[in-house]
C-alpha cells in the first residue's frame, strides 16, 4: 500500500518564501508529482521527480530524496495568486495507482 | 490542455436513487481515474481503468461502479446513493498511466439529499 503524508495547512507572507513538505511510504518508487489546486477548480500539473535533488522551474522548485521518502515543494516570492492546495502524489509501482496526500493549504497574506 | 469534459456538472439526488456521472475525454489516453475530494481527506480514487472494459477498484470503492465500454468514456454510478456520497467527484486521465501527467476535469458536485 501507499501512505503519503502533508501537512494540512500553511500560511506566509506576500514576497516570502515556503517549503511544503510530503513525506510517502510506497511500494516500489515510480516518481512523486506536485500539483496545485485552486478553491472550486480542478488540480494543475506543477512538477514531476523521480530522481533525487531539487528540479527549478521559475518561481518553484520541487526536491526529492528517495532514500528517505522525503520530498518538498518550494514556493518563492510568493504571490496572492498562489494561495491554494498543494498536492503530493505517487503513482504505484503496480497497477498504476495514483495516489494523493490530503493537500496542503496554503494562504497568501499581504 | 487534454480534453475532458464531466457531466453534469452540479446534480442533487435523493438518498436511494441511481446516479451515473459522465467523463468524456478526447485525448485517447489510455487511463481513466474517478476520485472524489472532501474536506480534510484530499483526493481519493474510488475507481480506476487502464483501458477498455478493463478496470479496477480504488480505496473508497464501496457503493460505486463504473464501466469504460469505449476509450472516451469512464462512467461512475452510485448504485443506491447515500448521503456520505456527497463530494465533488473529480475525473483524471493519463496518457499512459504510472509516471505520465494527469489531466482532470473539472469536477462534478453531487449532493445527495
Amino acid at each position: 500500500g501507499q501512505n503519503i503524508d502533508q501537512p494540512t495547512e500553511m500560511t506566509a507572507t506576500e514576497g516570502a518564501i515556503v517549503q511544503i513538505n510530503c513525506t510517502y511510504q510506497t511500494s516500489g518508487f515510480n516518481g512523486l508529482f506536485w500539483y496545485q489546486q485552486h478553491a472550486g477548480e480542478a488540480p494543475t500539473f506543477l512538477s514531476y521527480n523521480v530522481l533525487d535533488g531539487l528540479e527549478e522551474k521559475g518561481r518553484f522548485s520541487s526536491f526529492l530524496s528517495r532514500s528517505k521518502g522525503y520530498s518538498y515543494l518550494l514556493l518563492k516570492e510568493l504571490q496572492m495568486k498562489d494561495s491554494a492546495s498543494y498536492l503530493c502524489a505517487v503513482p504505484a509501482s503496480a497497477g498504476n495507482k495514483l495516489t494523493f496526500g490530503g493537500g496542503t493549504r496554503v494562504l497568501v497574506k499581504p | 490542455d487534454a480534453g475532458i469534459t464531466q457531466s453534469p456538472r452540479h446534480k442533487v439526488t435523493e438518498t436511494g436513487t441511481p446516479v451515473t456521472l459522465r467523463c468524456h475525454q478526447t485525448e485517447n489516453h489510455r487511463y481513466m481515474y474517478w476520485y472524489r475530494q472532501d474536506p480534510g481527506h484530499g483526493l481519493r480514487l474510488i475507481h480506476y481503468s487502464y483501458g477498455v472494459k478493463d478496470t479496477d477498484k480504488g480505496e473508497v470503492s464501496d457503493g460505486y461502479s463504473v464501466s469504460r465500454s469505449k476509450t472516451e468514456d469512464f462512467l461512475l454510478t452510485l448504485e443506491s446513493a447515500t448521503s456520505s456520497q456527497t463530494s465533488v467527484y473529480f475525473c483524471a486521465t493519463q496518457m499512459t498511466g504510472g509516471n505520465t501527467e494527469a489531466f482532470f476535469g473539472q469536477g462534478t458536485r453531487l449532493t445527495v439529499v
